[in-house]
């Protein structure tokens, strides 16, 4: 079985202060992670993906993510946050080879405080 | 490359009306899934489909059909709207062979009055 969880619904931080949104993960098979961004009214776009190469994963606009398998968490970090960074972001687990296993966090949404 | 495209953006129904979602993608993906968003949940699998020709449920199918039409189009039709399904929809694909980064669409808000 394969479960995502994000700890946070909501994460407000300043401007130019770090970010981190939690995810934590269960899967039965070994498992591939993404982080997308969702930005109002908008669709998804991938940030980053880890797929079993590099623990620390880097993406774009800044953020990265580092995979602990004895923590079983990926969790989202960015160093300075800016505005344009308000969105909402979802955590996602799948099995490697597995195209039917693909499950979505409920989502963080981040509110950047000027 | 358009990627994922889905028509309409919006539409509003009445209860008991039935209408058909479009998706089509244009990068020779193999996978294809259907999506609804709701406040508070995340992105919810109604169906997807790992091939062209066949389709498998996924964790809230009820209400839902959908037909994989041939390799880029994927589309999910409503029987009898009900205003459960007032929801924004989502298309998206992947390469499959083991690949699951997601390709997602711009969406389609649809309210069931």
């Amino acid at each position: 079985a394969q479960s995502v969880t994000q700890l946070d619904s909501h994460v407000s931080v300043s401007e130019g202060t770090p970010v981190l949104l939690r995810c934590n993960y269960s899967s039965s098979y070994s498992p591939s992670l993404f982080w997308y961004v969702q930005h109002p009214n908008k669709g998804l776009q991938l940030l980053l993906k880890y797929t079993s190469a590099a623990t620390l994963v880097k993406g774009i606009n800044g953020f990265e993510a580092e995979f602990k398998k004895s923590e079983t968490s990926f969790h989202l970090t960015k160093p300075s946050a800016h505005m344009s960074d308000a969105a909402e972001y979802f955590c996602v687990v799948s099995a490697m080879n597995r195209d039917d296993k693909i499950i979505f966090g409920k989502g963080t949404r981040l509110h950047i405080l000027p | 490359n358009a990627g994922v495209t889905q028509t309409p953006k919006f539409q509003v129904l009445k209860t008991g009306q039935s209408m058909t979602l479009q998706c089509a993608q244009d990068m020779n993906h193999n996978s294809m899934y259907w999506y609804r968003q709701d406040p508070g949940m995340g992105l919810r699998l109604i169906y997807y489909s790992a091939s062209e020709g066949t389709t498998d449920k996924g964790e809230v199918p009820n209400g839902y059909n959908v037909s994989r039409l041939n390799k880029r189009e994927f589309s999910l039709r409503l029987e009898s709207a009900a205003p459960s399904q007032t929801s924004v929809y989502f298309c998206a694909s992947t390469t499959g062979q083991g690949n699951n980064e997601q390709f997602f669409g711009p969406g389609t808000r649809l309210t069931v009055l």
